[in-house]
């Protein structure tokens, strides 16, 4: 059955570094989602990408974020200039169908840990 | 603002029946999905109610009163397996999805 994949499981950053967390959506699903957890907390909704172009983006979601589809696989998030608040689970999704109302499929999650 | 509320834990019996119940606000309503996310593990979607009434799915059901702003998922015939963080969320007018902190479901032999 096909899935979302995520890499790296785990990231260790210095604060102040700027990393990318990389996904690779479902092959024939064209939204795609950034989404966070700190540990013990609620699911946070970051930003959503369709037809090559963010969709919609919460208020967390500022100019220390961005987000790429380098090619036709990948999926990426680039933070800048990490900071301690930013240590979280970051989990990519994507959906089918060119309806935002759709079930989506998560990946396993990058836990990232800023120091 | 908004806002999704759910118990934080909930205890219950292996073969038993449990409810898990949801209220939300939203800025605008484009329907509520319940995911199932073991510790550690992603969120795996459950269901997906937009329309009042219920919706069943095997061991599941879930249901949803849109005037009232509720909704339940109904868990029948327990099984440890079954022991998880619930997460209720909403899909609001911007189409982002608002999610609660997630009930806790404890099964007990």
């Amino acid at each position: 059955e096909p899935e979302v994949t995520q890499t790296p499981s785990h990231q260790v950053t210095q604060m102040g570094q700027e990393v990318i967390l990389r996904c690779v959506p479902i092959s024939n699903h064209l939204y795609f989602y950034w989404y966070r957890q700190i540990l013990g907390q609620k699911v946070e909704f970051l930003v959503s990408f369709y037809n090559n172009e963010i969709s919609e983006k919460s208020e967390i979601f500022d100019d220390q974020f961005s987000v790429e589809r380098p090619d036709g696989s990948n999926f990426t998030l680039k933070i800048r200039s990490t900071k301690l608040e930013d240590s979280a689970m970051y989990f990519c999704a994507s959906s089918p169908g060119t309806d935002p109302v759709n079930e989506q499929y998560f990946g396993p999650g990058t836990r990232l840990t800023v120091t | 603002g908004q806002n999704i509320d759910q118990p934080t834990e909930m205890t219950a019996t292996e073969g038993a029946i449990v409810q898990i119940n949801c209220t939300y606000q939203t800025s605008g309503f484009n329907g509520l999905f319940w995911y199932q996310q073991h510790a550690g593990e992603a969120p795996t979607f459950l269901s997906y109610n937009v329309l009042d009434g219920l919706e069943e799915k095997g061991r599941f059901s879930s249901f949803l009163s849109r005037s009232k702003g509720y909704s339940y998922l109904l868990l029948k015939e327990l099984q440890m397996k079954d022991s998880a963080s619930y997460l209720c969320a909403a899909l609001d007018s911007n189409y982002q999805l608002i999610w609660g902190a997630g009930t806790k479901l404890i099964i007990k032999p």
